[in-house]
């Protein structure tokens, strides 16, 4: 098993790009999930999904948009990106008996 | 909503000494769970704890659920360099809605 994938690891924006950071896990899991780390903060919950098809807002939403087409992949966008969106994502996944969380990689976002 | 209070921020300790760190809150939760950040890295599950009381180890890393459900900690024997790293405890509720602390920070003096 590959767990849970993040591409890419790096990416550097300017301000007003779109773009998309991409999600796959391979353990069947239900719930997926989108955090940004920064400096001092811990993790923050962006998006979650408890089913394909299925959404929600975290803690700090606002200026991006997720989707759930498959099981499998849950990519997170960013439509006009702004500085303040300069940070770390991570993606998550849980499932099974005791639903432990498994995080991606990350990806190092620059919005310059 | 509910918080997870997580101590210390950070810690400078020497080489060889044990680690101890905590995270309390108000609120019950059902399962614990310890990670690790190395620096660059996704966060790995180190530890996860199920029942209150719970008392488990893993190598040199011991945690414990605590028996009011709102407490958890990790030891750490006899650090080593690569133990250097951010840990994170994170509670799961009866919801089975995960929340993370903010992390403690060890650093190991040389």
């Amino acid at each position: 098993n590959a767990g849970v994938t993040q591409t890419p690891k790096f990416q550097v924006l300017k301000t007003g790009q779109s773009m998309t950071l991409q999600c796959a896990q391979d353990m069947n899991h239900e719930y997926m999930s989108w955090y940004r780390q920064d400096p001092g903060m811990g993790l923050r919950l962006i998006h979650y999904s408890v089913g394909a098809g299925i959404t929600d807002q975290g803690e700090v939403p606002n200026g991006y948009n997720v989707s759930r087409s498959t099981t499998e992949d849950f990519p997170l966008r960013l439509l006009s990106a702004a500085p303040s969106q300069t940070s770390v994502y991570f993606c998550a996944s849980s499932g099974g008996v005791y639903n432990e969380q498994f995080f991606g990689p990350g990806t190092r976002l620059t919005v310059l | 909503g509910q918080q997870l209070n997580q101590s210390p921020q950070s810690m400078f300790i020497q080489e060889g000494e044990d680690v101890s760190m905590n995270c309390t809150s108000s609120s019950i939760f059902n399962t614990w769970l310890w990670y690790k950040q190395d620096p660059g890295e996704g966060p790995v599950l180190l530890i996860a704890l199920y029942k209150a009381g719970e008392l488990t180890s893993n190598g040199r890393l011991t945690a414990q659920f605590g028996i009011t459900r709102k407490d958890s900690f990790l030891n750490i024997s006899a650090s080593i360099p690569s133990d250097v790293g951010i840990y994170f405890c994170a509670g799961l509720n009866r919801d089975d809605k995960i929340i993370f602390g903010k992390g403690t920070r060890l650093h190991i003096l040389p």
